[in-house]
């Protein structure tokens, strides 16, 4: 079964910093791989995905994530970090061979700084 | 405003009680998935139905059950109430199944409080 890691459980950025939300999974092929962000009192909602072809994904809200399979990692970025971006991000990882249903990680909450 | 809604938002209730919660999907979505979420466990997916058709099972206990009618609305009940089934309960639907389209869409969670 394909499981996930986000090792960060809290990050702490400055407005107009960059960012990186790190993700490691675990799968024997190349899964489907998703980031979701949920802003406070929400649900989820999609970032980004990636499937297959070009490695970096961009996404919605200014955000990237780069497929690196050598390290089994989907990696979510973003150059610039405004203080709306303050939510908790969830990396998932979906079997494209089997239910297609994300496996999500525990989260990353981002707290930005003025 | 994802268009899954789901009722009640908020729900207390004492242990051994039952409790549903419902969805309703996106105009338009088959698919219907419940989601757990808590400190502990994280998020954990618990059932999905397509079409009124029970597709898959995650961790859900005996104790919970599921359903999806004609009308493609879901609910979901919650029996014998533990106090460690307090959580935030995730209704998300897709047009299909979920990872083949990318993107399943949540709704804002119904907070269950077991006093």
């Amino acid at each position: 079964a394909q499981s996930v890691t986000q090792p960060d459980i809290h990050i702490t950025v400055s407005e107009g910093a960059s960012l990186e939300l790190r993700c490691n999974y675990s799968y024997g092929a190349t899964p489907y791989l998703f980031w979701y962000v949920q802003s406070p009192g929400q649900g989820l909602q999609l970032l980004l995905k990636y499937f297959s072809g070009d490695t970096l994904v961009q996404g919605i809200k200014g955000f990237e994530a780069e497929f690196k399979r050598s390290q089994s990692s989907f990696n979510l970025r973003k150059p610039s970090v405004h203080w709306s971006d303050a939510a908790e991000y969830f990396c998932a990882v979906g079997d494209p061979g089997g239910s297609y249903i994300p496996t999500f990680g525990r989260g990353t909450s981002l707290i930005v700084h003025p | 405003d994802s268009g899954v809604t789901q009722t009640p938002k908020h729900l207390i209730t004492a242990t051994g009680q039952r409790v549903t919660l419902r969805c309703s999907p996106r105009s338009g979505d088959l698919s219907v998935y419940w989601y757990q979420q808590s400190l502990d466990q994280g998020l954990q997916f618990l059932i999905q139905y397509y079409n009124g058709e029970e597709r898959a099972k995650g961790n859900i206990l005996e104790r919970f059950s599921a359903q999806q009618f004609p009308d493609l609305h879901s609910e979901l009940n919650l029996s014998s109430l533990e106090l460690g089934d307090s959580a935030l309960y995730f209704c998300a639907s897709s047009v299909a199944f979920g990872g083949q389209t990318g993107e399943l869409f949540f709704g804002e969670g119904s907070r269950l409080t077991v006093l």
